[in-house]
């Protein structure tokens, strides 16, 4: 069975300040796929990244940028120089193919993030 | 391009009556997800849509139920309604291809429904 564990509930960060957000996923599957989401208070998730199980790059977009390590299955988000905007509650999913080959993601419980200006 | 559009914003209903959610998948999407959240927590998965069919089922018992229309837009429907199915319910669409749905899913903006 498929599961991810966000461990931190609350962090609160004043402005500028980078800001690491941890996700640690279990899965006895090796073909699987890893998303962050960004929920705001309007409450639409807002889909950020996809990786795939094979792909170990580390990405950046922007501020955002991730890190995934299947040696210790973890794919954690930072956010470089927070901004007020980056206010939000984060989720981390994990699909694995599940019968008839559709994939269903999973979620975490989410991190909410407070940036204070 | 218009994202997953859901209607109603929001919904108060009694216990015991029926509710039904509708949805409007992406663009170019042909599969429908819905989830439900509880405050605090995260979406957890009720069923799946494609070519107008239940793929795909979550844990969830039969008082909900759904369907899918040929343009692809679907409903959810939940029967009995009970205090704890208060929610924010979110509809999600992808783009499965014969059978398989691996693509990323967009989610609309959810129906937050209250039962009193």
């Amino acid at each position: 069975a498929q599961k991810v564990t966000q461990a931190q509930t609350e962090i609160s960060v004043v402005e500028k300040e980078d800001v690491t957000l941890d996700c640690v996923y279990e899965t006895r599957d090796t073909t699987y796929y890893l998303f962050w989401y960004k929920q705001p208070p309007s409450g639409e998730l807002v889909f950020l990244i996809r990786r795939n199980s094979f792909d170990e790059q580390n990405e950046i977009s922007g501020r955002y940028s991730w890190n995934f390590q299947k040696s210790t299955s973890s794919f954690n988000f930072t956010i470089t120089a927070s901004q007020v905007v980056d206010s939000a509650v984060y989720f981390c999913a994990l699909s694995e193919a599940e019968a008839g080959g559709s994939y269903i993601p999973t979620f975490g419980r989410g991190t909410s993030l407070i940036v204070h200006p | 391009d218009a994202g997953v559009t859901q209607s109603p914003t929001h919904l108060i209903k009694t216990r015991g009556q029926q509710v039904t959610l509708r949805c409007s998948p992406k663009s170019g999407h042909d599969t429908v997800s819905w989830y439900q959240q509880a405050l605090g927590q995260g979406p957890q998965f009720i069923f799946q849509y494609y070519e107008e069919e239940e793929r795909q089922r979550g844990n969830f018992p039969d008082r909900f139920s759904g369907h899918q229309f040929p343009n692809y837009s679907s409903e959810l429907n939940v029967n009995a309604l009970l205090l704890g199915d208060s929610a924010l319910y979110l509809c999600a669409s992808s783009q499965g291809t014969s059978g398989e749905s691996t693509d990323t899913q967009y989610f609309g903006p959810g129906t937050r429904l209250t039962v009193l």
